[in-house]
């Protein structure tokens, strides 16, 4: 069974204190991992997809790494913007269509 | 370009009542999914549609809840009879079938209380 953990649960940041959300994954076969954003009140909206280890996307102050076991969101000199909770989730090679597993989510803070 | 709409916003309800929520997929997407998200339980996927078609509903909860797809642009989740327990953020998410891309495009969601 596909597994996403997520950590920390929660992260609270100073404005400009660079940090990492971490997520951990078991899966049969990676055929995609996902990161989404979402604010209180919305839905999760697309930030990146990374489809094999050593990849990296950047956005902004948001950059994704991948390892054969987990992915990295790092968030450098972050704004209070930023805040909000953001998901990792994954999409196995043998998933029969387009499931995707989700973690719990962190939510971050940052604090101006 | 319009993303994917849901109605309604937010919807309350009795005990016991029938509840359907709605959704129109962004155009030219040809999956569409419906989730759950609660405190609990966090983002759980309900069905996904391929072309219309109900592919995976391992993740509807019970015989209370049905989907359906009659067209390309519109689908509904229905609650017959809700309960408490179904209060929660429903999502409807869609995506284009693709060798090159996977991502879901989720909609703002329908908070369903039911007291």
């Amino acid at each position: 069974e596909d597994q996403v953990t997520q950590s920390p649960e929660a992260l609270r940041l100073q404005e400009g204190e660079s940090s990492s959300l971490n997520c951990s994954y078991t899966v049969s076969g990676l055929r995609g991992l996902f990161w989404y954003r979402q604010d209180p009140g919305k839905g999760p909206e697309f930030l990146f997809t990374l489809y094999s280890a050593g990849e990296e996307k950047e956005k902004e102050r948001l950059k994704a790494t991948l390892t054969k076991k987990e992915s990295f969101l790092h968030i450098t000199a972050p704004k209070p913007e930023d805040s909000a909770t953001y998901l990792c989730a994954v999409q196995a090679r043998e998933t029969a269509g387009n499931m995707l597993t989700f973690g719990g989510g962190t939510r971050l803070m940052v604090k101006p | 370009d319009a993303g994917v709409i849901q109605s309604p916003r937010h919807e309350v309800t009795e005990m016991g009542q029938e509840v359907t929520l709605r959704c129109k997929p962004i155009s030219g997407h040809n999956s569409l999914f419906w989730y759950r998200q609660t405190m609990m339980r966090g983002l759980e996927l309900l069905i996904y549609f391929n072309n219309n078609v109900p592919i995976d509903d391992s993740g509807m909860p019970e015989d209370r809840f049905s989907a359906k797809m009659p067209n390309a642009s519109f689908s509904t989740l229905k609650i017959q009879p809700s309960e408490p327990r179904d209060s929660a953020v429903y999502f409807c998410a869609s995506r284009r079938t693709s060798a090159w891309s996977y991502e879901q495009y989720f909609g703002p969601g329908t908070r369903l209380t039911v007291t």
